[in-house]
């Protein structure tokens, strides 16, 4: 079965360090990955997207991901956190453009001042 | 605003009463979805549709909800004699097919969502 998996409920970093939020996948073929962000009492936000590629993507609020094909993986990083990060983040998967996209179960971020 | 919009945002509904739900995606989109969201856990799948084709439904999905869109624009979501069990977030979200997004354009845009509450 597809599935996405986000190992830690909450992430704990200091403002200023590098941040890291781990997501691994088990989608058949060749993934489509995403990840959101959703802030309280908001809809998800999209964040970044692997299609093809390079395995480093960039997106949204100095964030990036990186695609890790042999450790089906695709952790996102930053490398200064900022207070203003810490929100409710997911990973996400399909296994080809033209199926559905699941979710992982969430990974809470909290950047401490 | 041309983003997800979802009606109402909030609904309170007594159990056993059927309730509806309205989305309206980005109009160039033809990709649907429906997911529903319990306090801080994740989206969980409920259906989506390709233009007014419904793809798939899951499977732990009562055959109490039920979703259309019969133009291939807007979609409903309805749940007949509700339970409290289904209080939750309804979210909706749309995309590009792979038709019209030629796989490059695939991530799907969320609206507010719309929070059911049974009593």
């Amino acid at each position: 079965a597809q599935s996405v998996a986000q190992p830690e409920d909450q992430v704990n970093v200091a403002e200023g360090n590098p941040l890291t939020v781990k997501c691994t996948y088990s989608v058949s073929g060749n993934p489509y990955l995403f990840w959101y962000v959703q802030y309280p009492n908001r809809g998800l936000q999209f964040l970044l997207k692997y299609i093809t590629g390079d395995n480093l993507v960039k997106g949204s609020y100095g964030f990036e991901a990186e695609f890790n094909k042999s450790q089906t993986s695709f952790h996102l990083k930053k490398p200064s956190a900022l207070v203003s990060d810490s929100a409710l983040y997911f990973c996400a998967a399909s296994y080809s453009s033209a199926s559905k996209i699941i979710f992982g179960s969430g990974t809470r971020l909290s950047i401490r001042p | 605003d041309t983003g997800v919009s979802q009606n109402p945002r909030h609904k309170i509904t007594k159990r056993g009463q059927n309730v509806t739900f309205r989305c309206d995606p980005i109009s160039e989109h033809n990709r649907l979805y429906w997911y529903r969201q319990t306090l801080g856990q994740g989206p969980e799948f409920l259906t989506y549709f390709q233009n007014e084709a419904q793809l798939e439904k899951s499977r732990l999905l009562s055959d109490r909800f039920s979703a259309e869109r019969p133009k291939g624009s807007f979609s409903t979501l309805e749940i007949q004699r509700t339970e409290q069990g289904d209080s939750a977030m309804y979210l909706c979200a749309s995309s590009f097919g792979p038709n019209r997004g030629k796989g490059q354009n695939t991530e799907a845009f969320f609206g507010q969502g719309t929070r059911l509450t049974v009593v």
